[in-house]
C-alpha cells in the first residue's frame, strides 16, 4: 500500500509568484487536508477536501486555493506569494473525514 | 476556538528512562479527539497515540501511554523505556468530533534522548 506522497520536495519562489503543490492520497482515501507549518511552529490547518468539495477552511486568505481530483489527489495553489508563506506544507489523507489522518513528507517552500 | 498549549519547548531523557510531555487544551465541546504526533527530522508526521474524549480509560500503545484528565483539560504523553529513535518533535493535537475533524496543533516539544 502506497502512503501519502507530495511533490515537489523543495521549492524556491520569489515574492509575487504563484505556486502549485501536489499531493497523492493513500489508496482508498477520499479526504485530503492541507496544513502549513512555519519554522518552529505546529502545523496550521489550511483547508480540507472531501470527494472533490471543500469541507472546511482555516484562517487563510483566498489566495490559498485548492482542488481535489476524481482520483482524490489534490493540489494546493498559492497566488501572490509573500515572504511569510515560506513554510513546510503538509498534506494528510484519511479514509473518511472522521478517520485518522496520514501525513505526507511535506513540501518545503521558500519565498525570496 | 480551540487552543492547544505545550509548555515545554524542549525536554531530554536518558536512554531507557521514562519521560512525560505535557499538553493542555481549551474547548467548549464535549465530543472531541486528542492526539500525539511525532515528527522526526525526516519531517513525516506520525501518529503516536489517540484518545477519544468519551472514553475514560487512558490510551496505551506499547511504550507510549497518556494521562487524560478531562476536567482539567490535560493530556500528557508518557514514554517508557526511551529509545534513541524516540528523539523527535512531539505535537499534541485536538480534533472536534464533528465537521471537518481538522487538527489543531500545539507548538511542539523537542525531545532529545541521551545515550
Amino acid at each position: 500500500e502506497t502512503g501519502v506522497t507530495q511533490s515537489p520536495t523543495h521549492l524556491i519562489k520569489t515574492r509575487g509568484q504563484q505556486v502549485t503543490l501536489r499531493c497523492s492520497s493513500q489508496s482508498g482515501h477520499n479526504t485530503v487536508s492541507w496544513y502549513q507549518q512555519a519554522l518552529g511552529q505546529g502545523p496550521q490547518f489550511i483547508f480540507q477536501y472531501y470527494r472533490e468539495e471543500e469541507n472546511g477552511r482555516g484562517n487563510f486568505p483566498p489566495r490559498f486555493s485548492g482542488l481535489q481530483f476524481p482520483n482524490y489527489s489534490s493540489e494546493l495553489n498559492v497566488n501572490a506569494l509573500e515572504l511569510d508563506d515560506s513554510a513546510l506544507y503538509l498534506c494528510a489523507s484519511s479514509l473518511r473525514v472522521y478517520n485518522e489522518q496520514f501525513f505526507g513528507p511535506g513540501t518545503r517552500l521558500t519565498v525570496l | 476556538a480551540q487552543t492547544v498549549t505545550q509548555s515545554q519547548p524542549e525536554m531530554s531523557v536518558q536512554e531507557a528512562e521514562t519521560v512525560t510531555l505535557s499538553c493542555t487544551y481549551d474547548t467548549s465541546e464535549s465530543d472531541y479527539y486528542l492526539f500525539w504526533y511525532k515528527q522526526p527530522p525526516s519531517r513525516q508526521m506520525i501518529l503516536v497515540i489517540r484518545q477519544e474524549a468519551y472514553k475514560q480509560q487512558n490510551a496505551t500503545e506499547n511504550r507510549f501511554s497518556v494521562n487524560f484528565q478531562k476536567a482539567a483539560k490535560s493530556f500528557s504523553l508518557k514514554i517508557s523505556d526511551s529509545q534513541l529513535g524516540d528523539a523527535a518533535m512531539y505535537f499534541c493535537a485536538y480534533s472536534s468530533g464533528a465537521g471537518s475533524y481538522q487538527l489543531t496543533f500545539g507548538k511542539g516539544t523537542k525531545l532529545s534522548v541521551i545515550p
